[in-house]
């Protein structure tokens, strides 16, 4: 078993403020890092599949790095909006196979 | 859009029942996945399914537990004699590729074990 590790585990913040979480996991066997946002009785839906090191992506207000070589991806959410809350899980499959390793996940809540 | 379902949404069942939770995937996605996520814990994976034969499987997936995709389109669970640790919401998820393939999940079938 692998450990994906997420962090804070919950995070408050107000409309308008900009905020980030942090996804780790193993440098080693990287293949790729995925992010999704998992809204309250919703299934999760994907914003981004990140392969390789030093990559951003960008979704509109959203953006992700990626560090392979130290096992870390960030998720930055520019100018917070109450329709971000969320929870936003990053998922690690690694190159042997193809089961995905989820994190517990970051509950984001923004207040108006 | 294309996306994927899953019926039930939610089933109770009596310890020792046999359950069968439906999915049907995105019809021209190769990759076929359950996931189970236990309430307050990560999402859990337990089996993929690829050229109709398991691909992988997690050490949850025991022998109570078995797939199929019956008629090309359904993607089943079967839990054979379930257990009170065995309720959870329970996710299909499918996707075009593996690894690098974004996963397309359902809205998760809960199963709910007395």
């Amino acid at each position: 078993i692998l450990n994906v590790e997420q962090s804070p585990q919950s995070l408050h913040v107000q409309e308008g403020d900009s905020t980030n979480f942090t996804c780790s996991f193993p440098s080693s066997n990287f293949y790729a890092l995925h992010w999704y946002r998992w809204e309250t009785a919703k299934s999760p839906e994907a914003l981004f599949v990140m392969t390789l090191n030093g990559d951003e992506k960008k979704k509109g207000r959203i953006s992700a790095t990626l560090n392979t070589k130290e096992g870390y991806s960030y998720l930055y959410i520019k100018g917070s909006q109450p329709e971000d809350s969320a929870t936003y899980l990053c998922a690690f499959p690694p190159d042997t196979g193809n089961q995905f390793y989820f994190g517990t996940g970051t509950s984001l809540t923004v207040i108006p | 859009e294309p996306e994927v379902t899953q019926t039930p949404s939610h089933q109770v069942t009596q310890m020792g029942q046999e359950v069968i939770l439906r999915c049907v995937p995105i019809s021209n996605h190769l990759y076929f996945y359950w996931y189970r996520q236990i309430l307050g814990q990560k999402v859990e994976f337990l089996v993929s399914f690829y050229n109709n034969e398991i691909s992988e499987k997690s050490e949850i997936f025991d022998d109570q537990f078995s797939v199929e995709r019956p008629d090309g389109s359904n993607f089943t669970l079967k839990i054979r004699s379930t257990k009170l640790e065995d309720s959870a919401m329970y996710f299909c998820a499918s996707s075009v590729q593996a690894s690098t393939g974004e996963l397309f999940f359902g809205e998760g079938s809960r199963l709910t074990v007395l």
